[in-house]
């Protein structure tokens, strides 16, 4: 059965630090992979998604995320942490039959 | 502001009531999803409507339902609610019937049920 997994519950991290935040997905053709940011309080919003070609996918705010096949993985990073994007960010992946997958979210603080 | 409108923002019930859910998509968008998202599940697909048509079911209860109206805004009821129901309800849309495209999600409604 295809599934999503984020292996960080919570991670903190400096402003201005650079981030990482893991995803894994299991799904047995290519999938469609999307990284989505909730705000506290707001509704989720789409950073950037990947359906084919270049494997390094740029998004909104700065986020960027690599596919890779070989791992499973899609991994979303920025190279330097604003207090804003304190958040909690979701990795989704479909279709599955006919739904997206959500993973079950990594919140992320962010220290001044 | 994703142009996905839900009502009420917040909703406090009681055991064993009845309460619908309301939302508008954003326009031109055909397809309608709805999502609970709680603490200890996540986040939950419920159903999907696409123009109108029952298009996909998640982990929908039986006491929950759903429709979508000709202009294409929807409604979500919960019926015999119980504590566990408490829990944010999204609503998204995206003008394709495939879930590949970009969700745009409104701001949810928090139920409560005491």
């Amino acid at each position: 059965a295809q599934s999503v997994t984020q292996p960080d519950i919570h991670i903190t991290v400096s402003e201005g630090a650079s981030l990482e935040l893991r995803c894994n997905y299991s799904y047995g053709a290519t999938p469609y992979l999307f990284w989505y940011v909730q705000s506290p309080g707001q509704g989720l919003q789409l950073l950037l998604k990947y359906f084919s070609g270049d494997t390094l996918v740029q998004g909104i705010k700065g986020f960027e995320a690599e596919f890779k096949r070989s791992q499973s993985s899609f991994n979303l990073r920025k190279p330097s942490v604003h207090w804003s994007d304190a958040a909690e960010y979701f990795c989704a992946v479909g279709p599955s039959g006919d739904k997206v997958i959500f993973g079950p979210g990594t919140s992320l603080s962010v220290i001044p | 502001d994703s142009g996905v409108t839900q009502t009420p923002k917040h909703l406090i019930t009681a055991t064993g009531q009845r309460v619908t859910l309301r939302c508008s998509p954003r326009s031109g968008d055909l397809s309608v999803y709805w999502y609970q998202q709680s603490l200890d599940q996540g986040l939950q697909f419920l159903i999907q409507y696409y123009n109108g048509e029952e298009r996909a079911k998640g982990n929908i209860l039986e006491r929950f339902s759903a429709q979508q109206f000709p202009d294409l805004h929807s409604e979500l009821n919960l019926s015999s609610l119980e504590l566990g129901d408490s829990a944010l309800y999204f609503c998204a849309s995206s003008p394709e019937v495939y879930r590949s495209n970009e969700q745009f999600f409104g701001p949810g409604t928090r139920l409560t049920v005491l």
